[in-house]
C-alpha cells in the first residue's frame, strides 16, 4: 500500500521561505522510473503542478515558479522536500505530494497525500 | 503555454444518467491527457491517463476519448459517489490542469 504524507509549517509570513517534507511508504525512490511530485491547489481553484523529482535525481520545475522552488530527495529515508522562497499571500494553498509510478506517462500521479494547507499572512 | 478549457463549468444530473464532460486544449497534446476526480477535502484521484486508459481500480463506467484537441470524459451511468469536481490535466513539458467541471445533483 502506497502512502504519502506532507509536513511542514501551516503559517508563513510574506517574504519567508517555505520548506515542506513528503514522507512516503510502499515504494522506493531508488526504483527505476519512479518519481515524486508536488502540486498545490489554492482554495476553490484548480491544482497547479510545481515540481517533480525522479529516481535518478532528474528534476523538473514549473516554468513560472522555477526561480523560487527547489525539490530534493532523501531516498534512503523515503523523503522528498520542497523549498519555495519569497512567499506571498497568493501562495496560500493546499500543497500535495504525489507518486508517479514508472509505468505511467510523466507527470501523471496515481497516489496522493492528504495535503497540507499553507497560509501566507503577516 | 498550453491552456485547457473545460465545459460546462457545472453539470447538473441525476443518478443513473450519462455524464459527458469536455476538455479542450489550446494546442495538440496528442494522447497525453489525464482526468482526475476530486471530492471536498480530498486529494485528486486519477481516473484516466493517456487519453483513454483507466487507472487501476477505476470502474468501467468511466471512459475517456479524444479527437484532435477535444477530450471527453464519459460516465455511462452515474452513481451517487460520482458527484464531484473533475479536472483534466495535459502532460506536456509544462503540465497544467483545466479549471474543472463540477458535477452535481
Amino acid at each position: 500500500q502506497i502512502t504519502l504524507k506532507e509536513s511542514g509549517p501551516t503559517l508563513v509570513k510574506p517574504t519567508q521561505t517555505l520548506s515542506l517534507t513528503c514522507t512516503f511508504s510502499g515504494f522506493s525512490l531508488n526504483t527505476r522510473g519512479v518519481g515524486v511530485g508536488w502540486i498545490r491547489q489554492p482554495p476553490g481553484k484548480a491544482p497547479e503542478w510545481l515540481a517533480l523529482i525522479y529516481w535518478d535525481d532528474d528534476k523538473r520545475y514549473s516554468s513560472s515558479l522555477q526561480p523560487r522552488i527547489s525539490i530534493s530527495k532523501d531516498a534512503a529515508n523515503n523523503r522528498v522536500g520542497l523549498t519555495m522562497t519569497n512567499m506571498d499571500p497568493v501562495d496560500t494553498a493546499t500543497y500535495f505530494c504525489a507518486y508517479r509510478p514508472p509505468y505511467l506517462s510523466r507527470f501523471v500521479f496515481d497516489s496522493w497525500g492528504h495535503g497540507i494547507l499553507v497560509t501566507v499572512s503577516s | 503555454e498550453i491552456v485547457l478549457t473545460q465545459s460546462p463549468a457545472t453539470l447538473s444530473l441525476s443518478p443513473g444518467e450519462r455524464a459527458t464532460l469536455s476538455c479542450r486544449a489550446s494546442q495538440s497534446v496528442q494522447m497525453y491527457l489525464a482526468w482526475y476526480q476530486q471530492k471536498p477535502g480530498q486529494a485528486p484521484r486519477l481516473l484516466i491517463y493517456d487519453g483513454s486508459r483507466r487507472a487501476t481500480g477505476i470502474p468501467a463506467r468511466f471512459s475517456g476519448s479524444w479527437s484532435g484537441t477535444d477530450y471527453t470524459l464519459t460516465i455511462s451511468s452515474l452513481e451517487p459517489e460520482d458527484f464531484a469536481v473533475y479536472y483534466c490535466q495535459q502532460l506536456s513539458n509544462w503540465p497544467s490542469f483545466g479549471p474543472g467541471t463540477k458535477l452535481d445533483v
